[in-house]
C-alpha cells in the first residue's frame, strides 16, 4: 500500500510570491496534518484538517492556508513567502477516530521549501 | 500536553542496545507517550507509543515507570540504519486537533 505522498518534493521561490503544497494520505485515512520543519529544529504544528473541516491550527499568520478535499488529499497554501518559510514542509495522515490519544500519525517525505 | 526532555545526543556501538531515556514529569493520567524518529531529511517516523503498561513492537521496546514521569526506547540491537533524531512526545486527548508537538530530540549515532 502507498504510504503519504507529497508533491512536490523540492520548490525555489522568490520572496512575495505564493506556493501550494499537496499530500494524499494512505487509503482509508481521513485526517491530514501539515507540520513545518525549520533546519535544526523539530517539526511545528500548522494544521490538522478531517473529513473537509479544520480540526486544528498552529501558531502560524493567516499567510498559510490549507484545505482538503472529498478525496481527503489536501492543500498547503503559502501567500507572500518570506525568506523565514524556508523549510521541510511536511504532511501526516491517520484515521483520527475523534479525541482518542492512541491515534498514530504517519507523515510524508516533505517538500523542501527554498525562498531567496 | 506534556512536555518532554531528552538528552540532545547519544553514541551506540552496532549490535548493542540502544536506551534512548526521556523525562515527563508532568504527565497527566490520559496521555500517552509516542516516539518517532527522523532519518536524516525523510519524514518522521512512527516507532512505538504506550500509555503505562511497558509496550513491544518489532522496532523497538518502551519502558515507562511506574509513576510515569519518564520512560526509555529501547532498540535491542542497533544498526547504522539506526542513527537517526528520536523523538519522545506526550499527547492527550485536547481540543487542538490531531496535533503532535515535538520537541528537538536525541541525534543517535550508531558506529561500527
Amino acid at each position: 500500500d502507498a504510504g503519504v505522498t507529497q508533491s512536490p518534493t523540492h520548490l525555489i521561490k522568490t520572496r512575495g510570491q505564493h506556493v501550494t503544497l499537496r499530500c494524499s494520505p494512505i487509503s482509508g485515512h481521513k485526517s491530514v496534518s501539515w507540520y513545518q520543519q525549520v533546519l535544526g529544529q523539530g517539526p511545528q504544528f500548522i494544521f490538522q484538517y478531517y473529513e473537509k473541516e479544520e480540526r486544528g491550527r498552529g501558531n502560524f499568520p493567516d499567510r498559510f492556508s490549507a484545505r482538503q478535499f472529498p478525496n481527503y488529499s489536501s492543500e498547503l497554501n503559502v501567500n507572500a513567502l518570506l525568506l523565514g518559510d524556508s523549510a521541510l514542509y511536511l504532511c501526516a495522515s491517520s484515521s483520527y477516530t475523534g479525541g482518542l490519544a492512541k491515534n498514530i500519525q504517519y507523515f510524508g517525505a516533505g517538500t523542501r521549501l527554498s525562498v531567496l | 500536553d506534556a512536555k518532554t526532555t531528552q538528552p540532545t545526543s547519544m553514541d551506540c556501538a552496532e549490535g548493542r542496545a540502544a536506551n534512548l531515556p526521556c523525562n515527563h514529569s508532568t504527565i497527566s493520567g490520559n496521555e500517552y507517550v509516542y516516539w518517532y524518529r527522523q532519518i536524516h531529511s525523510q519524514g518522521p517516523q512512527y516507532i512505538i507509543h504506550g500509555l503505562k503498561n511497558n509496550e513491544t513492537n518489532e522496532m523497538a521496546s518502551l519502558i515507562i515507570t511506574e509513576d510515569r514521569k519518564s520512560s526509555t526506547l529501547i532498540l535491542p540491537h542497533a544498526t547504522l540504519r539506526d542513527t537517526a533524531v528520536y523523538y519522545c512526545i506526550v499527547r492527550g486527548v485536547t481540543g487542538g486537533g490531531n496535533k503532535l508537538t515535538f520537541g528537538t530530540g536525541t541525534q543517535l549515532k550508531v558506529e561500527l
